[in-house]
């Protein structure tokens, strides 16, 4: 059975520009959700999705955004790109949105220049 | 709001002794609680989770961790360290029965195992 899957591995962008990261979720998992992950604030949530639907959020700014599709894949948008931006973004799937056994991918390390 | 706290953010054993990594969380009502470890440039791997049953828990790679309501903590432990234990410890809290998969994370323990 194939893991959670997240493309690109590594992504460089610029200031200002925007990026699309995509999570693909074990087969069968109906719950994603994504986290960054910096050295200096560590690891936080950034929203969880549901049957395409928005379950939860956390304190990040509107330029954070995510969609989740019929097919449970999901993706996450970052728009006007800041310096403090550049971070690990890792997505993780369950089977159901209050099952506690979440599965990470390996993340997508992200670069604002 | 739910947090919680890894002391030490490095913690640094011989090969064969005795491995702790501290975790207290904050909230009155007992979480959920978790341990990952992530190895560089990989994502999380769940070691081991506290769901209310029972108090000691054991997980993979020789790992276990003990609940003590009394003292909010969910220590991990492995009787006997080997290099490939070398990566960084993550202790995580989810609020039971809200239906949301919010994690809350500690800002994790590096630990480095030395020959």
């Amino acid at each position: 059975k194939a893991g959670v899957t997240q493309t690109p591995r590594y992504l460089i962008k610029t200031r200002g520009q925007q990026v699309t990261l995509s999570c693909s979720p074990i087969s069968g998992h109906r719950s994603v959700s994504w986290y960054q992950q910096t050295p200096g604030q560590g690891l936080q949530f950034l929203f969880e999705y549901f049957s395409e639907t928005q379950r939860n959020k956390g304190n990040f700014p509107g330029r954070f955004s995510g969609r989740q599709f019929s097919n449970s894949r999901s993706e996450m948008n970052v728009s006007t790109l800041e310096l403090g931006d550049s971070a690990l973004y890792l997505c993780a799937s369950s089977w159901g949105s209050g099952n506690e056994k979440l599965f990470f991918g390996s993340g997508t390390q992200l670069s604002v220049l | 709001a739910q947090s919680v706290t890894q002391l030490g953010s490095h913690v640094s054993v011989s090969e064969g002794a005795l491995v702790l990594l501290r975790c207290n969380y904050s909230s009155s009502v007992p979480p959920y609680l978790f341990w990952y470890v992530q190895y560089p440039n990989q994502g999380l791997q769940l070691l081991l989770k506290y769901t209310s049953a029972a108090t000691l828990v054991k997980g993979i790679n020789g790992f276990e961790a003990e609940f003590k309501k009394s003292e909010t903590s969910f220590h991990l432990t492995k009787p006997s360290a080997h290099m490939r234990d070398a990566a960084e410890y993550f202790c995580a809290a989810l609020e039971p029965n809200t239906g949301f998969q919010k994690l809350v994370f500690g800002t994790g323990t590096r630990l480095l195992v030395s020959p």
